[in-house]
């Protein structure tokens, strides 16, 4: 069963760039079977999806985010990145990392997630 | 962008019990990519539901989930007491991939 685990961070100062890793165990992030996704949540509230990142590079943001989010992937150390520049107090929440299966042309639902870490903006 | 609305906002049933969540769709869900996930306190969102009336692996088929187009429905039927959670619909049909703002369901 694969597992996913975020790590990075838990305090970041206003206007500074938010960094978190997502590391996958227990299978191979090169399987090009899914996309790889970041979502957050910020506390008492709903779910926002924030991106995704595919085998090839291919990304695919949420307009919410005002291009000020990046997604990498590095295949050596099967993991997957997130970058958030410029951060406010608003970005405060806990952050997942999430699967989504693919086949052609169809991206499916998020089927495996990590357990979540927290992420204070704050000076 | 494709809002979702889920109704009600919270549920208070008794264990045995049957509960109804709906959740409508400012636009058409392509090919009825809804999903469905229900997450506990302090825990990450699992899957239930995927393309409106799939269950997920693991499961149990005392929740199944119909409709289409714009309006669709979670059903949980006996309710057990872990069945208290926050239950969010979500759309992947289209970019942005969005998610209802979620009705919370109460074991009394």
């Amino acid at each position: 069963q694969v597992q996913l685990r975020e790590s990075g961070p838990g305090l970041v100062k206003p206007s500074q760039t938010l960094s978190l890793t997502c590391t996958v165990s227990s299978g191979s992030i090169s399987s090009g079977s899914y996309y790889w996704n970041w979502l957050r949540q910020p506390a008492g509230k709903g779910l926002e999806w924030i991106g995704r990142i595919y085998l090839s590079g291919s990304t695919d943001y949420n307009p919410s985010l005002n291009s000020r989010a990046t997604i990498s992937l590095d295949t050596s150390k099967n993991e997957f990145s997130l970058k958030l520049s410029s951060v406010t107090a608003a970005d405060t929440a806990v952050y997942y990392c999430a699967r989504a299966g693919t086949m052609v042309t169809y991206v499916g639902p998020f089927d495996n997630w990590g357990q979540g870490t927290l992420v204070s903006v704050s000076s | 962008e494709i809002g979702l609305t889920q109704s009600p906002g919270t549920l208070s049933l008794s264990p045995g019990e049957g509960a109804t969540l709906s959740c409508r769709a400012s636009q058409s869900v392509s090919s009825n990519y809804l999903a469905w996930y229900q997450q506990k306190p302090g825990q990450a969102p699992r899957l239930l539901i995927y393309g409106a009336s799939s269950r997920a692996t693991g499961i149990p088929d005392r929740f199944s989930g119909s409709g289409s187009g714009t309006d669709f429905t979670l059903t949980i039927s006996r309710l057990e007491p872990e069945d208290s959670a926050v239950y969010y619909c979500q759309q992947y049909g289209s970019s942005p991939r969005t998610f209802g703002q979620g009705t919370k369901v109460e074991i009394k």
